[in-house]
């Protein structure tokens, strides 16, 4: 079936980067964009950015710039996530989630999500 | 792009109908047709409900609905049941290909 599964909790000091993958399976990983979506404990929805898994572009919410970097690996249909420099109000449940085709944010699968902690 | 506006609650009772409102502005809901509801109960992952403001994907019973009239959307569940019991969030594109969420709304079944 079309799914995603995602790495495991990671718990950070600040000022650390951590790097989530998303492993897309039963479906053409070329042909669908993926995007990052967070969510503080507590709180609601935030989309964090977008990458093509066609060509590997990307678009970056603009409070994340220069702290996010999204990448993709075709051979293993992997979508990677990478955040640096670190801060306590980053701690988050971290979804992927595949792009509806010919609509804009909308997604149709999601991953189980990931939690990072980010704690002296 | 500010969050789109939900009301932070709302209930009805088993069978009723309710409506959740997201409004927006002339540069997201309303500039767009491209607003989506998502569904997420407590631990879970959202799951997408609504897309394109009215378009339910596959597998979605169609007790829910959405539409929009100018800047503000709305889902409607129809035959409330206790498995409706959830949090909603609605996500409207926003233009430079960036897409902005809702604060979320509460649904209470009754």
């Amino acid at each position: 079936q079309v799914q995603l599964v995602q790495s495991g909790a990671e718990v950070k000091k600040p000022g650390a980067s951590v790097k989530v993958s998303c492993k897309a399976s039963g479906y053409t990983f070329t042909s669908y964009g993926i995007s990052w979506v967070r969510q503080a404990p507590g709180q609601g929805l935030e989309w964090m950015g977008w990458i093509s898994a066609y060509n590997g572009n990307t678009n970056y919410a603009q409070k994340l710039q220069g702290r996010v970097t999204m990448t993709t690996d075709t051979s293993t249909s992997t979508a990677y996530m990478e955040l640096r420099s670190l801060r306590s109000d980053d701690t988050a449940v971290y979804y992927c989630a595949r792009d509806v085709s010919s609509s804009w944010g909308a997604f149709d699968i999601w991953g189980q999500g990931t939690m990072v902690t980010v704690s002296s | 792009q500010s969050a789109l506006t939900q009301p932070r609650s709302v209930s009805g009772s088993p069978g009723q109908s309710v409506t959740i409102s997201c409004t927006g502005t002339s540069s997201d809901v309303g500039g767009y047709n491209y607003v989506s509801w998502y569904q997420q109960h407590p631990g879970k992952a959202p799951k997408l409900m609504i897309y394109d403001v009215s378009k339910r994907p596959s597998g979605v019973p169609d007790r829910f609905s959405g539409s929009k009239s100018g800047n503000t959307a709305s889902l409607t569940i129809s035959g409330l049941q206790a498995e409706d019991e959830a949090d909603y969030y609605c996500c409207s594109y926003a233009g430079s290909y960036t897409p902005v969420f809702g604060g979320g709304t509460k649904l209470t079944v009754l």
